[in-house]
């Protein structure tokens, strides 16, 4: 069965610090792979999807994911992290029975040490 | 641009009481709708997503309804409230189409007493 792992439940850095949330997933084709941003209370905010082509992909807020087939995984990366970015953060692919669905992992909780 | 907006924001009701929370979406025209809901600490589970007027799927089995009486137009339902329907309610749009990304609305915290 389809599946998105994140095994970080929480992760904390230094602010400035690079960051980097793991994300595995399951799939028996071509993925195509999201990341999401929840701030407490707050809706979820698109911020990078990789639906194929070049496996970097860049993001709004200084993010970047990298789909690397080999090791099913869609990791999510910052170069230097802002206390703003202290937030839940999902992964999501969409799901092979229906084209318009997704599967979210668990989540990863931020914390940013000042 | 487009937007989706939800209410109300929170809402707090007794057990046995009826639901109702509505979803709009503005800027497009015929989205793909859905609603979730994220129990405290835990993921996203789907319960409903509709690809057109009075086209509704329910995901998994429960006391709440869906119902899309306007192309643009979400609502969530229930008869009669649970203690464990309590959480956080999240209505998204996405583009009709294949490979279509999903955005989301601000929410709505309920809370069944």
């Amino acid at each position: 069965a389809q599946s998105v792992t994140q095994p970080d439940i929480h992760i904390t850095v230094s602010e400035g610090a690079s960051l980097e949330l793991r994300c595995n997933y399951s799939y028996g084709a071509t993925p195509y792979l999201f990341w999401y941003v929840q701030s407490p209370g707050q809706g979820l905010q698109l911020l990078l999807k990789y639906f194929s082509g070049d496996t970097l992909v860049q993001g709004i807020k200084g993010f970047e994911a990298e789909f690397k087939r080999s090791q099913s995984s869609f990791n999510l990366r910052k170069p230097s992290v802002h206390w703003s970015d202290a937030a839940e953060y999902f992964c999501a692919v969409g799901r092979m029975d229906s084209s318009y669905k997704l599967i979210f992992g668990s989540g990863t909780r931020l914390l940013v040490r000042p | 641009s487009q937007t989706i907006h939800q209410w109300p924001a929170t809402l707090v009701q007794p057990v046995g009481s009826p639901l109702s929370l509505e979803c709009t979406v503005e800027g497009t025209s015929n989205p793909n709708l859905y609603w979730y809901r994220q129990a405290a600490g835990r993921g996203l589970q789907l319960l409903f997503y509709s690809v057109g007027i009075g086209q509704i799927s329910s995901e998994v089995p429960q006391n709440l309804s869906a119902s899309r009486p306007q192309d643009r137009q979400f609502i969530l339902s229930s008869k009669k409230l649970l203690l464990s329907d309590s959480g956080f309610y999240l209505c998204a749009w996405s583009p009709q189409g294949a490979r279509a990304e999903q955005y989301f609305g601000p929410g709505t915290r309920l809370t069944v007493t």
